[in-house]
């Protein structure tokens, strides 16, 4: 099972930041998001399409439909300049997509 | 407060092998499935294995199937992963993950994350 992200993403400072995953029929699944910085692990952000993770900003959600689930950064901060990862369950293993990094102008 | 500590990276020649730990604390460690992911330089993460908490159920990516093993000990809150016959192609930060959902493994998010250990397998 393939994850299509685009390979980057750039957004001004304070406005809204979509991150797309692409996937068939990935609406029917449960997909999860990650914060990706350098030298740091990986950071839970939204579980089971829609959840935020404990301690995650408001501004953070998701969303899951047909093809394609969307990670949505509202009012983006500095500190969200990162790697964005979406992963899903398939057939007794876990995929990641290939990532997406977001930079703030 | 959940705690993964990884442990037992380095530099091995190509054909080597290596034993990695995951020492896991501030949970009930024998309830909740373990993984290994795994990030190369300049790519994006990989699953690599999972585990079961109790052990019974193991899974792996195909990149490494029948090189790694994964292992538990629930007696002292530690996963494992043997490395056998490394290639360049492993190198990377190995990290370790906690499965989100007690007992369940298929659908669940990766909650917690160990800093990560490095491996890099060159001559």
């Amino acid at each position: 099972y393939e994850l299509t992200q685009p390979f980057s993403v750039s957004v001004a400072l304070g406005q809204t930041a979509r991150i797309t995953c692409g996937g068939n029929d990935i609406g029917n699944r449960n997909v999860h998001w990650y914060q990706k910085k350098p030298g740091q692990a990986p950071l839970l952000v939204i579980y089971r399409d829609v959840n935020r993770f404990s301690g995650i900003s408001e501004r953070f959600s998701g969303s899951n439909s047909e093809n394609t689930a969307t990670l949505t950064i509202n009012r983006v901060e500095a500190g969200d300049e990162a790697d964005y990862f979406c992963q899903v369950w398939d057939i007794n293993t876990w995929v990641f997509g290939g990532g997406t990094q977001l930079t703030v102008l | 407060e959940v705690q993964l500590v990884e442990s037992g990276g380095g530099l091995v020649q190509p054909g080597g092998s290596l034993r990695l730990s995951c020492a896991a604390s501030g949970f009930t460690f024998s309830t909740h499935g373990m993984t290994w992911v795994r990030q190369a330089p300049g790519k994006g993460l990989e699953f690599v294995s999972g585990m079961s908490g109790g052990g019974a159920m193991t899974t792996y990516a195909d990149s490494v199937q029948g090189r790694f093993t994964i292992s538990r000990d629930n007696s002292n809150n530690t996963l494992f992963l043997q490395m056998n016959s490394l290639r360049v192609e492993d190198t990377a930060v190995y990290y370790c993950a906690k499965v989100a959902t007690p007992i369940a493994m298929a659908g669940t998010a990766f909650d917690y994350w160990g800093p990560g250990t490095l491996v890099t397998v060159s001559s």
